[in-house]
């Protein structure tokens, strides 16, 4: 099983900062099967990103992610309010998927 | 726009089956697969399994498959998920969603709580 591990666990940012987040693969991972989510409080998860860099209808161009082996980063450019939740990685490349343990970005 | 509205029992006992289904609108059911996943302070987002929309091919958590089953009727545009023999750390938000891998659309979530 793809074990993924997120950092930081908590990003504190005031609003129009950068946020930069981590997700590594415990093991080589091929991009085309790296999703991120957003989750607010008492909400399901939202899709942002899959295929490690492909953006969702109606997600902003703030949002972009990127990939470098089994390295996989979420960047938000400048935080908007609306931003601020959890957020997910999830591998999708093996019969088993998997998910990160989230960062959240908390208003600073 | 798909849309997922899921239902079922919210509180069972030890050794009871957790029963859940999920109903698709808005969009074309044969454009997907169907997946659940859960969500647990102990354990965080798991996924447990989904199915294509003819019930041919189903793929589930390896450590669960022993005591989930995922079924479709596609007469409804409805998909559904037994958990057999529940414990209590099968108390999760339990979500139901559209597959490509990645996971699009997903449902409100059920909280499924197993208390004796």
């Amino acid at each position: 099983e793809i074990v993924l591990t997120q950092s930081p666990g908590t990003l504190s940012l005031s609003p129009g900062e950068r946020a930069t987040l981590s997700c590594r693969a415990s093991q080589s991972v091929s991009s085309s099967y790296l999703a991120w989510y957003q989750q607010k409080a008492g909400q399901a998860p939202r899709l942002l990103i899959y295929a490690a860099s492909s953006r969702t209808t109606g997600v902003p161009d703030r949002f972009s992610g990127s990939a470098s082996g089994s390295d996989f980063t979420l960047t938000i450019s400048r935080l908007e309010p609306e931003d601020f939740g959890v957020y997910y990685c999830q591998h999708y490349g093996s019969s088993a998927r998997t998910f990160g343990q989230g960062t959240t970005v908390e208003i600073k | 726009q798909v849309q997922l509205q899921q239902w079922g029992a919210g509180l069972l006992k030890p050794s009871e089956t957790l029963s859940l289904t999920c109903a698709v609108s808005g969009g074309s059911f044969s454009a997907y697969n169907w997946g659940w996943i859960r969500q647990s302070p102990r354990k965080g987002l798991e996924w447990i399994g989904e199915i294509n929309h003819s019930g041919s091919t189903i793929t589930y958590n390896p450590s669960l498959k022993s005591r989930v089953t995922i079924s479709v009727d596609t007469s409804k545009n409805q998909f559904s998920l037994k958990v057999d023999s529940v414990t209590a750390a099968d108390t999760a938000v339990y979500y139901c969603a559209s597959s490509r891998g990645a996971l699009p659309y997903w449902g409100q979530g059920t909280l499924v709580t197993v208390s004796s």
